[in-house]
């Protein structure tokens, strides 16, 4: 199994743009979860899926972040309109079961850079 | 508030010399608390989950064992591929998807 995909892995952007994260979870897991990474703040849980479904959003900072998830192998996080502030490491991860506390495998991750 | 607290924040030993990281907790009721390694450029890695007070795991030269109000990570013997920051999490009964992060400790193996 090629393991949990990301793209793009880095992306630069200009205040104001739209950004578009992708991910592939691991065939057969059942539970998606993006994850932001900063110095400042550490590792946040943004939102958690459950078969396809949105369980908790409340980590989603403002509206200015969405997320999707059309089907079992796709899931997408968009900002509009980004800001500096963005800037991070976002991460999706994937698990199989109902809950975070199964193994969740995470991917490589895309750093995002808001100049 | 749901806390994790992770010490020391680094960490530099000389290769086979043990030591521990230590991860404090404070939640409405744990569901589970989590280890995870992380190398840099990469995400975590996913190393042991433990659910009550008591319980121990192992893995090679890491130990977890969990008590209601923290959580060790035994290294023993350490090797430099052991450097990697270690990321301590918990799980609160008060929230089944809600997961928490510490800040994480930083260990460097000296050859």
């Amino acid at each position: 199994d090629a393991g949990v995909i990301q793209s793009p892995r880095h992306e630069v952007t200009e205040m104001g743009q739209e950004v578009t994260l992708r991910c592939k979870p691991i065939s057969g897991h059942n539970s998606l979860f993006w994850y932001r990474q900063t110095m400042m703040r550490g590792l946040e849980l943004l939102i958690y899926f459950n078969n396809n479904v949105p369980i908790d959003d409340s980590g989603m900072p403002e509206d200015r972040f969405s997320a999707k998830m059309p089907n079992a192998s796709f899931s997408t996080l968009k900002i509009q309109p980004s800001e500096p502030r963005d800037s991070a490491v976002y991460f999706c991860a994937s698990s199989l079961g109902q809950a975070p506390y199964n193994e969740q495998f995470f991917g490589p991750g895309t750093r995002l850079t808001v100049l | 508030e749901d806390q994790v607290t992770q010490s020391p924040e680094a960490l530099r030993l000389q290769e086979g010399e043990s030591s521990s990281l230590n991860c404090s907790y404070t939640v409405s009721g744990l569901r589970g608390l989590f280890w995870y390694r992380q190398d840099p450029g990469k995400g975590p890695e996913f190393l042991f989950t433990l659910y009550s007070a008591g319980e121990e795991k192992e893995k090679e030269r890491l130990k977890a064992t969990l008590t209601k109000k923290e959580s060790f990570l035994h290294i023993t013997a350490p090797k430099p591929e052991d450097s990697a920051t270690y990321l301590c999490a918990v799980q609160p009964y008060s929230s089944a998807s809600k997961i928490i992060f510490g800040s994480g400790t930083r260990l460097s193996i000296r050859p």
